[in-house]
């Protein structure tokens, strides 16, 4: 069955230091994959995806995410964290063959140390 | 252009009731999607409607329906509440069914259940 993993459940980080937060992914074939934020009071915002190509995808705010096929991964990382870059982080795959229907991951709480 | 709009922002239920919650789609968008969030957890896909047809349902029983209006807001309603029910209910709109077309999610409804 397709899930996601996120292993951190809360990392704190310094401002101006850099940040990655790991994700897992199990999916039998190439996944479409997705990182999204949320802000308390806010719905979740796309930061970035993967379909094919480039293994390395840009998305907004400085964010950028890796897909490791060997390591079922798709970590996202940001080399100088901003205050306002405090938000629940959550990882997302496509369920297979299904468009627009996600499988998130359990999400991770990431704090922002001045 | 406005986005994504759910309402009641929150609502207090007892077990036994039922509820129903609403979403206004983006302008232009005809796919809608549902999710709950229960707390700490990531968005679990609960059914997908596009074109007022329901297009896809994840692990959630009967109880749990749905409508697209020919607007293409829609609605979750949700009958015999029980207390696992207490969650934020995230509704999110795109221009089709498919992961290309990104997807925007509204606030939520945070919905408790006694």
């Amino acid at each position: 069955a397709q899930s996601v993993t996120q292993p951190d459940i809360h990392i704190t980080v310094s401002e101006g230091a850099s940040l990655e937060l790991r994700c897992n992914y199990s999916y039998g074939a190439t996944p479409y994959l997705f990182w999204y934020v949320q802000s308390p009071g806010q719905g979740l915002q796309l930061l970035l995806k993967y379909f094919s190509g480039d293994t390395l995808v840009q998305g907004i705010k400085g964010f950028e995410a890796e897909f490791k096929r060997s390591q079922s991964s798709f970590n996202l990382r940001k080399p100088s964290v901003h205050w306002s870059d405090a938000a629940e982080y959550f990882c997302a795959v496509e369920v297979y063959n299904q468009g627009g229907k996600l499988i998130f991951g359990q999400g991770t709480e990431l704090s922002v140390k001045p | 252009e406005t986005g994504v709009t759910q309402s009641p922002t929150h609502l207090i239920k007892t077990r036994g009731q039922q509820v129903t919650l609403r979403c206004s789609s983006q302008s232009g968008h005809n796919t809608v999607s549902w999710y709950q969030q229960a707390l700490g957890q990531g968005p679990q896909f609960i059914f997908q409607y596009y074109r007022e047809e329901e297009n896809g349902r994840g692990n959630f029983p009967p109880r749990f329906s749905g409508l697209q209006f020919p607007n293409y807001s829609s609605e979750l309603n949700v009958n015999a509440l029980e207390l696992d029910d207490s969650a934020l209910y995230l509704c999110a709109s795109s221009l089709a069914q498919s992961s290309y077309n990104e997807q925007f999610f509204g606030p939520g409804t945070r919905l408790t259940v006694l």
